[in-house]
């Protein structure tokens, strides 16, 4: 069964810092990993999208890396700001008959404090 | 502007009734899809269309409908089946399976 599991469940960080975000899948045959940042009541947003041959995908002070063998990605947040604040979700599509069907995470809450 | 939208924004209804959520796009995408999202977990498929007047099964499809007689629009209907309706739905679209999807902002349901 196809899975993405994403750590932590939820982090607590100051204004300035960075932080790392992970997300490890099973989704097989792999197509591409997204992430979004969802914030609270809204729809989710995407940040970047990577494919089986890109291992590092940049979008401001989001920077998303993709290891296809280890089946791990993961979000880093440079100098975070209090707009950072939001659920940010791992998405991976997987091929199956022809149909590219997302698998989403459960997502990372982070908040960041002043 | 281009982008997906879906209405209303709050939805209340009683317990027993069956309720339709609009979900309309103007980006030309072939592919649209239905979740569901509850407190503390990830999304989850409930239905999505590739072509216009074809659409597919998610994983929690049951008490569930949906149509697709437009490229434009992919309504969502809760039935009365559905046994605990009261959920964030939110919808998407994008050109193909495999590429970006587009979220509208969702509508949040509310059965009493």
């Amino acid at each position: 069964k196809n899975q993405v599991e994403q750590s932590p469940q939820s982090l607590i960080i100051l204004e300035g810092k960075n932080c790392t975000l992970q997300c490890n899948y099973t989704v097989s045959p792999f197509s591409n990993l997204r992430w979004y940042k969802q914030d609270t009541g809204r729809g989710p947003v995407s940040l970047t999208i990577m494919t089986f041959s890109e291992n590092t995908k940049s979008n401001g002070r989001y920077t998303a890396t993709l290891d296809a063998d280890t089946k791990q990605s993961s979000l880093h947040i440079t100098a975070s700001q209090l707009s950072d604040s939001a659920s940010y979700i791992c998405v991976v599509s997987g091929e199956s008959g022809g149909s590219y069907i997302p698998t989403f995470g459960r997502g990372t809450s982070l908040i960041v404090h002043p | 502007d281009g982008g997906i939208t879906q209405s209303p924004k709050y939805l209340f209804r009683k317990e027993g009734q069956n309720v339709t959520l609009s979900c309309e796009q103007n980006l030309n995408h072939d592919a649209m899809y239905w979740y569901r999202q509850d407190p503390g977990q990830g999304l989850r498929l409930i239905y999505y269309s590739q072509i216009v007047n074809d659409f597919q099964k998610g994983d929690i499809a049951e008490g569930y409908s949906v149509s697709r007689e437009k490229k434009e629009s992919f309504p969502l209907t809760v039935t009365s089946a559905q046994k605990n309706p009261t959920a964030f739905y939110l919808c998407a679209s994008s050109i193909g399976g495999y590429t970006e999807a587009f979220f509208g902002q969702g509508t949040r349901l509310t059965v009493v």
